[in-house]
């Protein structure tokens, strides 16, 4: 079966850094994408992993390792405005696959 | 700017009708899709288009319809075949293949039965 794996809340210190991490388990698998969806809005792309390693772009990055089944999205100097619902989905043969979401909340 | 509309922002249907949901685009994507989503559960995907007059069901097909008689253009309908219609349904599209990701979503339609 195809599914992915995250933790479903994190709290994190404003200012402080936070790792989301997901497992999956799946076939015919070319990548990890990274969604952020604050309440009631629409899921926004964050980032893509296709090759094993670390992508960054600005404050977020987010890490592939094929070997693991495993990836995570890295928040650093975090802000009262990464308060939102943080997805991975894996790409393979078939449209993108969810986990259910990890309910970030950053503290003053 | 390009991007997706869904319309109406907020749905209210009665048991036994039908409603449509509408998706527009004017980002000249080639696939389009629809999911579902239910709190805690992540979204669940009910149909995908990658050519006009095609589609393919997903995970949850059950009690939805699709057409795709545009390219910039995929409605949805929830039929009364569709037992527990309420949820948040989003919008999608992408220019690459459905398994190359980076989609775009729209902002939603929330439909409750009343």
């Amino acid at each position: 079966g195809q599914s992915l794996e995250q933790p479903s809340e994190v709290t994190a210190v404003e200012g402080a850094i936070v790792q989301i991490n997901c497992t999956y388990q799946t076939s015919g698998f070319y990548g990890l994408s990274w969604y952020q969806q604050h309440d009631g809005g629409a899921p926004t792309f964050l980032s893509y992993n296709g090759l094993d390693g670390l992508e960054e772009t600005g404050r977020f990055s987010s890490f592939l390792s094929r070997s693991d089944s495993y990836g995570y999205l890295l928040l650093q100097e975090l802000q009262m405005k990464d308060s939102a619902s943080y997805f991975c989905a894996y790409s393979g043969n078939t449209p993108l696959v969810f986990g259910k979401g990890t309910r970030l909340s950053v503290i003053a | 700017d390009g991007g997706i509309t869904q319309s109406p922002k907020y749905l209210f249907r009665k048991e036994g009708q039908n409603v449509t949901l509408s998706c527009e685009q004017n980002l000249n994507h080639d696939a389009m899709y629809w999911y579902r989503q239910d709190p805690g559960q992540g979204l669940r995907l009910i149909y995908y288009s990658q050519i006009v007059n095609d589609f393919q069901k997903g995970d949850i097909a059950e009690g939805y319809s699709v057409s795709r008689e545009k390219k910039e253009s995929f409605p949805l309908t929830v039929t009364s075949a569709q037992k527990n219609p309420t949820a948040f349904y989003l919008c999608a599209s992408s220019s690459g293949g459905p398994g190359l990701g980076g989609y775009t979503f729209g902002s939603g339609t929330r439909l409750t039965v009343v």
